[in-house]
C-alpha cells in the first residue's frame, strides 16, 4: 500500500531563517506531488506541483521553492522565513486515473515564524 | 472564478444527534466532488467521491449528495460520535492537477 511521510511534524523558526521541509512517498511509481499551504478558515492552496524528478511548476510567487531530487521525494525550501510563511503545510501525491486527479494528503508539518 | 463555498462554519451537536453540511459551488468544468474530514494537525483524508452522473454516496454514517444542475452539494452524519469532530472539506476537481478547495466546517460533537 501506499504511504505518505512528512517532516518534521512541527517546526518554530525565527524570521530570516532557512526552512526544509521533506516529503516522501512509499508503494507508487511517478506520482504527480503536491505542496500546500493551509491557513485557519481558509481553503488550502495549492504552492507547487510537480509530474516528474526535476519538474516544478509553481502556482504562487512568494519566497518559497520546490524541488524533486528524486522521483518520490519532494522538498520545500526557503531561504529566508518571513512571519507570513506560518501555516500548516500538507504535501500530496495522486496518479492520474479514471477520476481524475485523486490526491492523498500526509500528516502535515505545522511551521511557525516568530 | 472557481470557487467553493461551505456553510455553516461551524456546528456543535449533542452525540447521537443528526447533522448535515453545505457545499455550494461555481467550478466548471466539472469533473467530481470529494468530501474530505481533517482531524485537527492532520491531513484531509477522503470520505466521498461523485462524479456528475452520482446523486448519493454513503460511506458508514457518512452521506454525501450531488445536485448537478444547481451545483450544490450536501453532507450528513448520522448518529454522530465524538470521533466525528474534525474539519469537513468540499473539494471540486475539473479532472486535472487543480483542485478546489471549501474552507471547510468545524463540527464539534458533545457529549
Amino acid at each position: 500500500s501506499q504511504t505518505i511521510h512528512q517532516w518534521p511534524a512541527t517546526l518554530v523558526q525565527p524570521v530570516g531563517s532557512p526552512l526544509s521541509l521533506e516529503c516522501t512517498v512509499e508503494g507508487t511509481s511517478n506520482p504527480n506531488l503536491y505542496w500546500y499551504r493551509q491557513a485557519a478558515g481558509r481553503g488550502l492552496q495549492l504552492l507547487f506541483y510537480s509530474v516528474g524528478i526535476g519538474q516544478i511548476s509553481s502556482e504562487v510567487p512568494q519566497n518559497l521553492s520546490a524541488s524533486r531530487p528524486q522521483d518520490r521525494q519532494f522538498i520545500l525550501s526557503s531561504k529566508k522565513l518571513l512571519l507570513s510563511d506560518s501555516g500548516f503545510y500538507l504535501c500530496a501525491w495522486s496518479v492520474l486515473g479514471g477520476l481524475g486527479d485523486t490526491q492523498y494528503f500526509g500528516p502535515g508539518t505545522r511551521l511557525t515564524v516568530l | 472564478k472557481n470557487q467553493v463555498e461551505q456553510s455553516p462554519q461551524s456546528l456543535i451537536i449533542l452525540e447521537g444527534k443528526n447533522c448535515t453540511l453545505q457545499c455550494n459551488y461555481t467550478v466548471s468544468p466539472f469533473s467530481n466532488l470529494r468530501w474530505y474530514k481533517q482531524d485537527t494537525g492532520r491531513g484531509p483524508v477522503s470520505l466521498t467521491i461523485m462524479t456528475f452522473s452520482e446523486n448519493t454516496k454513503s460511506n458508514g454514517r457518512y452521506t454525501a449528495t450531488l445536485d448537478a444542475d444547481t451545483k450544490q452539494s450536501s453532507l450528513h452524519i448520522t448518529a454522530s460520535q465524538l470521533s466525528d469532530s474534525a474539519s469537513y472539506i468540499c473539494v471540486v476537481s475539473r479532472g486535472d492537477y487543480k483542485l478546489s478547495f471549501g474552507a471547510g466546517t468545524t463540527v464539534t460533537v458533545r457529549a
